[in-house]
């Protein structure tokens, strides 16, 4: 069975002060790996896909990379309207195209 | 470009009534859309795989007598909760999955559905 986990839970920064987020996951063979910003009583508003290990992929201030065991959401320079869930999901090739998610990280960036 | 509607956002309805939900992909066509249920401060559950022009998947748990899902056109599924109780309250978030370069599902903005 597909597997994602993320960490932390919550992440509360101050405006400019960079982080990452984690993502691991295990799956019977990777198709791609997803990131989806969630803002509270919104859906998922899709950010990046990553194919294969080495992989990286920037837009704005968000930039994710991925290994063979996990994915990296880093967030330089932070601003307040870059709080929200950020979730992370895997699609397996033998699945439809279905999506396994993690739980999410809940970041919020102060002023 | 991929923009996904719901409707209605907001839904309140009577214990013992049907719900329906209606998802549109409104720029690409859509031969699969998925059905999520999101609880607070959880993430998204998938209850079924829409196919335009079958039947849907349900996965293991979900009933499919109790949320029936049809995909009548390449840019419209519905989900129909019928005889909805309270514990059926949620957040229904569908996605249409865009199967050209990026194959890569876009969410609709979600219906929150309270039951009374």
């Amino acid at each position: 069975e597909d597997q994602v986990t993320q960490s932390p839970e919550a992440l509360r920064l101050q405006e400019g002060e960079s982080s990452s987020l984690n993502c691991s996951y295990t799956v019977s063979g990777l198709r791609g790996l997803f990131w989806y910003r969630q803002d509270p009583g919104k859906g998922p508003e899709f950010l990046f896909t990553l194919y294969s290990a080495g992989e990286e992929k920037e837009k704005e201030r968000l930039k994710a990379t991925l290994t063979k065991k996990e994915s990296f959401l880093h967030i330089t320079a932070p601003k307040p309207e870059d709080s929200a869930t950020y979730l992370c999901a895997v699609q397996a090739i033998s699945n439809d195209y279905k999506l396994s998610f993690g739980a999410g990280t809940t970041v919020t960036v102060r002023a | 470009g991929a923009v996904v509607s719901q409707h209605p956002s907001w839904v309140i309805c009577k214990s013992g009534t049907s719900v329906k939900i209606e998802c549109r992909s409104l720029d690409f066509q859509a031969t699969t859309m998925f059905w999520y249920r999101q609880f607070p401060k959880q993430s998204l559950m998938l209850m079924a795989t829409s196919n335009e022009g079958s039947k849907a998947t349900y996965e293991q748990g979900v009933e499919k007598d109790k949320f029936l899902i049809n995909h009548a056109s390449l840019t419209l599924s519905t989900l129909t909760v019928t005889s909805a109780h309270p514990e059926d309250s949620s957040f229904y978030i569908c996605s249409a999955f865009e199967g050209g370069i990026q194959e890569t599902q876009y969410f609709g903005p979600g219906t929150r559905l309270l039951v009374l």
